[in-house]
């Protein structure tokens, strides 16, 4: 079975802090996602990445910045949180053809205070 | 561009009762259509996926789905369904790249 994990299910920040999401899968897929989700809005795109190194904006990147050092691991960061990032975040991950499915994390409930 | 409307944000259900969650996308590219579940404090699960041939698609947990083109829908069905059903299902499209585009979400409640 495909795993992805991250780091943590819950997450309380103060406002201006540095805040990294960590994401981790163990089937050597290609690509991974970085997804926040909210409440009547679904899921949305914030980054995601193709390869090592390798990195592409989604719909909402503002605020945000990632990092793809090895294939296994893409962390999510927040340079400067703020409360209007208090969301539920979301990395999947898939291999490389378009019809692959995305595998799902289980998600982080970041708070910003 | 692709885009996905899920037209109930809420449906509630008695147990052993139909369901119908209704969806309907947009896009000007030959499309991949998705049904994902998410149960309660739960990453999303795949339910089913359309890709091409058959329009009628099965599932886990005994959902399907009917692709129709000329009505841009991906409706999903369950001809009974379970307290353990109870969860929010996210419809999904993608096009000729390798981002998925989520409606809102339908949040099914099944009663006793």
């Amino acid at each position: 079975d495909v795993k992805v994990t991250q780091s943590s299910r819950y997450l309380v920040k103060r406002t201006g802090e540095k805040v990294f999401l960590e994401c981790v899968q163990d089937m050597d897929h290609e690509n991974m996602f970085w997804y926040r989700q909210d409440p009547g809005l679904g899921l949305r795109l914030i980054y995601f990445s193709y390869d090592v190194k390798m990195k592409e904006k989604g719909d909402i990147p503002e605020g945000y910045s990632v990092s793809r050092e090895k294939k296994e691991r893409f962390s999510l960061i927040l340079e400067s949180a703020s409360t209007n990032q208090t969301s539920m975040y979301l990395c999947a991950s898939k291999r490389g053809l378009l019809t692959d499915t995305q595998y799902f994390g289980p998600g982080t409930r970041l708070t910003v205070l | 561009a692709q885009s996905v409307t899920q037209l109930d944000s809420q449906v509630p259900v008695f147990e052993e009762a139909p369901v119908e969650l209704r969806c309907n996308y947009s896009s000007s590219v030959s499309v991949y259509l998705f049904w994902y579940v998410q149960y309660p404090n739960q990453g999303l699960q795949l339910l089913l996926k359309y890709l091409s041939g058959s329009t009628l698609v099965k599932g886990i947990n005994g959902f399907e789905a009917e692709f129709n083109k000329s009505q841009t829908s991906f409706h999903l069905r369950k001809p009974s369904v379970h307290i353990s059903d109870t969860a929010e299902y996210f419809c999904a499209v993608s096009g000729n790249d390798y981002k998925l585009s989520f409606g809102a979400g339908t949040t099914v409640t099944v009663r006793a």
